[in-house]
């Protein structure tokens, strides 16, 4: 059974750069049926995608982060990560990895989610 | 502001049926395939329904899904406690390059 498990600094000082990691068990992650994701849902508010990676290194992300994310896989490892760069309060939110299925736009299954919080 | 609209909420007695639409446009619903997430209080979204009206494994009939040009539905029938959570709508939108997800809705059993 395929698991994803988000892991990562918690508290993230405005300014600085958002680091997270999610571990893929259960299934390879290089497969080109399926893209990796990363989404966010702010405190009290909606589902927002920040981007998906394939294996061999395809991506996509929100137009509206697309200058400040990078994502990249480590087969090695098993592992696809998230880059958020220069981060104010309002990227505060649970921050859920999870697996899509390429062409047929639907995600499952996700991780716990981890909380960051963007404070000094 | 998401491209995809539901609304804020629906409820209902136990055993009736609710129904939840997600309105979008030609640039995703019409030409894509829509899913649907449930999201139980503090926990992460659950695959429910996925290419527009498929079930994944364990999901009970009383979940269903269909999807008629820009619009896209939910329905639920036999309503239960257990089904009070935050459900959402998801597809790729054409324009964007990227997938979208609706406003959200929150279902109350009355």
């Amino acid at each position: 059974q395929l698991h994803l498990q988000e892991s990562g600094p918690g508290l993230v000082k405005p300014s600085e750069t958002l680091s997270l990691i999610c571990s893929v068990s259960g299934d390879s992650i290089r497969t080109t049926d399926y893209y990796w994701g990363w989404i966010r849902q702010p405190p009290d508010e909606g589902l927002e995608l920040i981007g998906a990676i394939r294996y061999s290194g395809d991506t996509y992300y929100n137009p509206s982060l697309r200058s400040r994310v990078t994502m990249s896989v480590d087969t090695s490892k098993n592992q696809f990560s998230l880059v958020l760069r220069s981060v104010t309060a309002a990227d505060t939110a649970v921050y859920y990895c999870t697996r899509r299925r390429a062409n047929l736009n639907w995600y499952d299954p996700w991780g716990q989610g981890t909380l960051v919080t963007v404070s000094s | 502001q998401s491209v995809l609209t539901q609304p804020p909420s629906v409820s209902a007695a136990p055993g009736q049926k609710v129904t939840i639409s997600c309105s979008g446009s030609s640039s995703n619903i019409e030409n894509t395939y829509v899913s649907w997430y449930q999201q139980l209080p503090g926990t992460a979204p659950k695959l429910l329904i996925y290419e527009n009206n498929k079930r994944p494994s364990g999901i009970p009939d009383r979940f269903s899904g269909s999807k008629s040009g820009t619009s896209a539905t939910l329905g639920i029938t036999g309503l239960q406690t257990g089904d009070e959570a935050d459900y959402y709508c998801g597809t790729w939108d054409f324009s964007l390059r990227t997938d979208v997800f609706g406003t959200g809705t929150k279902v109350t059993v009355l």
